[in-house]
Parts: C-alpha cells; sequence; structure tokens
C-alpha cells in the first residue's frame, strides 16, 4: 500500500514569490494534517481536515497561507506571498479518523516538502 | 514552553553498542505517548505508542518505557546498526488528534 505522497519535494523560489505543495493521503484515511517542520524542531500542526471541512486551522497563518481539500482526498498548501522565514519542510500526514483510539488516529506522514525562500 | 523536551539534544555511538534517550513532558493529561523515527529528509515513521497504563513497549531492538507518574519516558537502542542514525521524536497526543512534539535526539552512529 502506497504511503502519503507529497510532492514537489524541493521547491527553491524568490521571497514573494507564490508556491504551493500537494499532498495525496493513505487511500481511506478521512483525516490530513499539514504541518511545518523547522530545522532541528518538531512538527508544527498547521491545519486538520476532516474530510473536506478543515476542523482545525487556528496555527495557519491566515494573511498568506491558504489550503484546500476540495474532494476530502488529496490537499494543496498555497503560500502567497512567501517570506524569508517560511524556508522550512512542510509535512502531510493522514490517519483514518480523529477518535476512537491510537489504533485509528495514528498519523502517517509523508517524505515532506522542503521549501527554500531566496 | 515546550512541553515536551528531550534530551540529549544529539549524541555519536559505536555500532553495536546501547543507547538510551529520554523524554519529559509536562502535557497533561494525555492519551498516548509515541516514539517516532525520522531519518534524513524522510517524515516521521512510528516506532512505538504507548498508552499511560502501559510502563513498556518494544519494537525490534528499540525498547520504549513510560513513567506517567514522574511524565518519563525513554527509547532503548540496544545493538546499535548503522541505519539508526536517524533523529528520534517523543510525541505526546493531548487527545485524538493534537499532537505534541519534541524536538528530536539526533542518533549518529558510526561504525
Amino acid at each position: 500500500e502506497a504511503g502519503v505522497v507529497q510532492s514537489p519535494r524541493y521547491k527553491i523560489i524568490e521571497k514573494k514569490q507564490p508556491v504551493a505543495f500537494w499532498c495525496n493521503p493513505i487511500s481511506g484515511h478521512n483525516t490530513l494534517y499539514w504541518y511545518l517542520q523547522n530545522l532541528g524542531q518538531g512538527p508544527e500542526l498547521l491545519i486538520r481536515y476532516e474530510n473536506e471541512e478543515a476542523v482545525d486551522d487556528s496555527q495557519l497563518p491566515k494573511d498568506r497561507f491558504s489550503a484546500e481539500r476540495l474532494k476530502g482526498v488529496d490537499s494543496t498548501l498555497k503560500i502567497q506571498p512567501a517570506e524569508l522565514g517560511d524556508s522550512a519542510v512542510y509535512l502531510c500526514a493522514s490517519s483514518l479518523r480523529s477518535g476512537g483510539g491510537p489504533s485509528y488516529n495514528e498519523q502517517f506522514f509523508g517524505p515532506g516538502t522542503r521549501l527554500t525562500v531566496l | 514552553k515546550n512541553q515536551v523536551e528531550q534530551s540529549p539534544q544529539s549524541l555519536i555511538i559505536l555500532e553495536g553498542k546501547n543507547c538510551t534517550l529520554q523524554c519529559n513532558y509536562t502535557v497533561s493529561p494525555f492519551s498516548n505517548l509515541r516514539w517516532y523515527k525520522q531519518d534524513t529528509g524522510r517524515g516521521p515513521v512510528s516506532l512505538t505508542i504507548m498508552t499511560f497504563s502501559e510502563n513498556t513497549k518494544s519494537n525490534g531492538r528499540y525498547t520504549a518505557t513510560l513513567d506517567a507518574d514522574t511524565k518519563q519516558s525513554s527509547l532503548h537502542i540496544t545493538a546499535s546498526q548503522l541505519s539508526d542514525s536517524a533523529s528520534y521524536i517523543c510525541v505526546v497526543s493531548v487527545n485524538d488528534y493534537k499532537l505534541s512534539f519534541g524536538a528530536g535526539t539526533t542518533v549518529t552512529v558510526r561504525a
């Protein structure tokens, strides 16, 4: 079974340019997460989707970040315009669903997209 | 202040040796505690999951312990291999979906 797929794996852009990241979760996983991971730090949650609904976007900087999961499957995270401080790894994760104990809500992570803003 | 603190920040060990990583947390209450392994350029992969009632959980050469009273966990790596070189992240589940991540311990195994 394929894991969480993310693309691109690497992206280098100049500041003020837009950028988008794509994530395809594990088949059948209803819950999708976007995380930001700075170098030497653990991931920080940006947004969580239950199917197509964003149920927790409290940590998403909405002035420049946006996300969508239109059909409740794959998702796109966008930054417009990018700033130097946005350089980080953006991880996507998915789980069967929230709730129901650790067997159901264990999160499986993709390889991430490493963004460098020059 | 981070609610999950890990130590040491990094360590170097010789192949075949054992090592122990520490995790202290202040998250309360918590649903479960996980240890993840993150290889360079890859996403984290779950090694062990323990609920508050479990004291130890093994996965091959990895053994995790949990003391819910002192809010401490450890991950012991036995007979280290070169492929164990990675970052090991302690993660505490606040509830069913919210995770608090430690900054990780970077382990380098040398031949």
